[in-house]
Formats: C-alpha cells, sequence, structure tokens
C-alpha cells in the first residue's frame, strides 16, 4: 500500500520559535494532502488541504498566518507552526490519496509538538 | 450541512460480545464512508470502505440511506479490536469529513 512519511515524530520547541513539519509521499505522487489536529481526547481536526503549486484551503477558525502549509513537490508537503506557543502543543497528523485510491486516505504517522 | 456524527465517545464490551460503533451523516450528495481504525501508537489506517461491501477483520458495515447511518459491526469482539475509530464522508474530490471517533474497549 501507499506510504506516508512524517518528520519528526516528535518535536519540542520553545515559545516564540517556528516549527517545520514534513510530510512525503513515499511511493505515490500526491496533488492533495491534508493536515489534521489531533486532540487530547483523540478527537481529529481537518486544518487545512494542502494543494501542489497553489495555496493551500484552511478550514474555518484555523490561522493561515499561524500554520503555514506549502506543498511544492508532488511528495512533498510542509507544515509550519509560527511563532508557536503552548496552546499549539498538539499531535500533527497529515494525509494524502492516490489517484486511485478509490478514496482511501493514507496517513502518515504524526508529529508530536511540545511548545514549552 | 455536511456532517458525521459518532454518539459515544468510549463503547465498552466484554470479550465475545457483539459491537456496534454508530456512524450517522448529513451530506446531500451521494454519500462515499469509511471506517478508518488507530491501534494503540499506530497510525490511522483503513478498515473498510462501503462501496467495496467486505468485511474487515471480522467487522462489516451497512451504509443505510434512509437512515443516514453507517455502523460498524462485530457480531464477536476480541481484545485485539481495542482501538480507536472513526466514521469518514467523503464528501467531494478533496473534501473528507471525520467523525469525533469512539473508543472501543475489549474487556477479558
Amino acid at each position: 500500500g501507499a506510504v506516508v512519511s512524517q518528520h519528526p515524530s516528535r518535536v519540542i520547541c520553545k515559545s516564540g520559535t517556528s516549527v517545520k513539519i514534513e510530510c512525503r509521499s513515499l511511493d505515490f505522487q500526491a496533488t492533495t494532502m491534508f493536515w489534521y489536529r489531533q486532540f487530547p481526547k483523540k478527537s481529529l481536526m481537518l486544518m487545512a488541504t494542502s494543494n501542489e503549486g497553489s495555496k493551500a484551503t484552511y478550514e474555518q477558525g484555523v490561522e493561515k498566518d499561524k500554520f503555514l502549509i506549502n506543498h511544492a513537490s508532488l511528495t512533498l508537503s510542509t507544515l509550519t507552526v509560527t511563532s508557536a506557543h503552548p496552546e499549539d502543543s498538539s499531535f500533527y497528523i497529515c494525509s494524502a490519496r492516490t489517484s486511485s485510491s478509490l478514496g482511501e486516505l493514507f496517513f502518515g504517522e504524526g508529529s508530536r509538538l511540545t511548545v514549552l | 450541512a455536511q456532517r458525521v456524527t459518532q454518539p459515544e465517545k468510549l463503547l465498552s464490551v466484554f470479550k465475545g460480545a457483539p459491537v456496534e460503533l454508530k456512524c450517522n451523516y448529513s451530506y446531500s450528495g451521494s454519500p462515499e464512508l469509511f471506517w478508518y481504525v488507530q491501534y494503540s501508537r499506530q497510525r490511522l489506517q483503513l478498515l473498510l470502505r462501503h462501496i467495496s461491501r467486505e468485511s474487515i477483520k471480522g467487522f462489516t458495515a451497512d451504509l443505510n440511506k434512509g437512515e443516514t447511518s453507517f455502523h460498524l459491526k462485530k457480531p464477536f469482539a476480541q481484545e485485539e479490536d481495542s482501538a480507536m475509530y472513526y466514521c469518514a464522508l467523503k464528501a467531494g474530490t478533496y473534501k473528507y469529513i471525520f467523525g469525533t471517533g469512539t473508543r472501543l474497549k475489549v474487556l477479558a
């Protein structure tokens, strides 16, 4: 099956700094990737849809300037949390679909961000 | 409005008992529905999709358009079924809506 990889799996940063999380499709091209935030009670919230070569589409309530998404190639999307604060601490997950996956999404392993 | 509702945050059953995880959706178009599962310390993965009409690990789910439901069922729960289950609606080419998830605990 298709593989999606995220890096780093864990990151700790100081408040006010920026952190970049990468999402790669290892064995397929993904024109569209999705970024989620998973909360402590495991609720999964879609943050934005990342489109290769164009601007991301953000969900209502998600700050575009806070969570910068770049999808520079067909195999890489990045999420940058800018000026991170402790409330940004969370588990961030990306997913992608192939052109022939019958709608199935393939998920990354997630990235745990802790902002001190 | 496009919405997926999973009313139960936690469902505890004993091993060998039947399991039903509820999922209701709201969508004006023709729905495509999925169940995803997240085992402890693992990534989310597809469990089954309604168009395949398949049984995976003993789980089945039938799309009921009249009741706008896609409940996940298994006749005899096993301990290894303990996980977080998400119902998802594909509401467009690039739009997926997930429910809030149900944690299934299968007790020995």
